[in-house]
């Protein structure tokens, strides 16, 4: 079955270290999203990619940055970690909507949860 | 800017009852509302959607409830079940804006025996 996985589901990390977190689709979608979920906030937009080496900043893209050399990963970076940046990280994958007006189906993975001390 | 608010943030309802949560939005090009459920530990999954078109939608106890004039939707959630305890976020698109959703604040759900 396809799916979409991230690693690892819990770091711990001290500001000013660079962290990356892994996002794997095996969906063979284009669009490919990255979400902060924060209580109170809900789940806010950091970055999204609509195929290879493309990328977009979201809405809370600050001290973070994104990658797509490839169909299947976006690996998320924290340049430098900040105690603002402790989360919980979403990775979401989805067809291109040329492939689909009918549904705009965003597929989760289970979540990192970044503890930055 | 908030542009997808959702309440209440917490709720609490009996096994049988009715759970409801609401959604308001201001951006009018919005053209596509889903709702998403996520348990502990797990990612968010899409539960039902509507497209403004209809004014409610309906798929065994979870009933979307929409009023177009209002900029306002609603999740229904008949006879709760304790299993339906989960966090419940409402969202929104607009179709060609490349699939991106605004999600609203969420809402933790409990149903107790």
């Amino acid at each position: 079955d396809a799916e979409i996985t991230q690693s690892p589901r819990h770091k711990i990390t001290e500001t000013g270290r660079q962290v990356t977190l892994a996002c794997h689709q095996t969906w063979n979608h284009n669009n490919m999203f990255w979400y902060r979920q924060d209580l109170g906030h809900g789940l806010r937009l950091i970055h999204y990619s609509y195929g290879v080496q493309d990328t977009n900043k979201g809405e809370v893209s600050d001290g973070y940055s994104v990658s797509r050399s490839n169909t299947e990963d976006l690996p998320l970076t924290l340049e430098s970690a900040a105690s603002s940046q402790t989360s919980v990280y979403f990775c979401a994958s989805s067809e291109s909507e040329a492939e689909t007006r009918a549904k705009n189906i965003q597929y989760f993975g289970a979540g990192t949860r970044l503890s930055v001390l | 800017q908030q542009q997808v608010k959702q309440s209440p943030q917490s709720l609490i309802v009996q096994k049988g009852g009715i759970s409801i949560i609401n959604c308001a939005y201001e951006n009018t090009a919005f053209d596509y509302f889903p709702w998403y459920q996520q348990f502990p530990g797990k990612g968010p999954a899409l539960l039902i959607a509507i497209r403004p078109d209809v004014s409610e939608k309906k798929e065994g106890r979870f009933t979307i409830s929409f009023n177009k004039s209002a900029k306002q939707f609603s999740l229904h959630i008949m006879d709760s079940q304790p299993g339906d305890s989960a966090t419940y976020f409402c969202a929104a698109t607009v179709t060609g804006g490349g699939n991106k959703l605004t999600f609203g604040t969420g809402t933790q759900l409990k149903v107790e025996l």
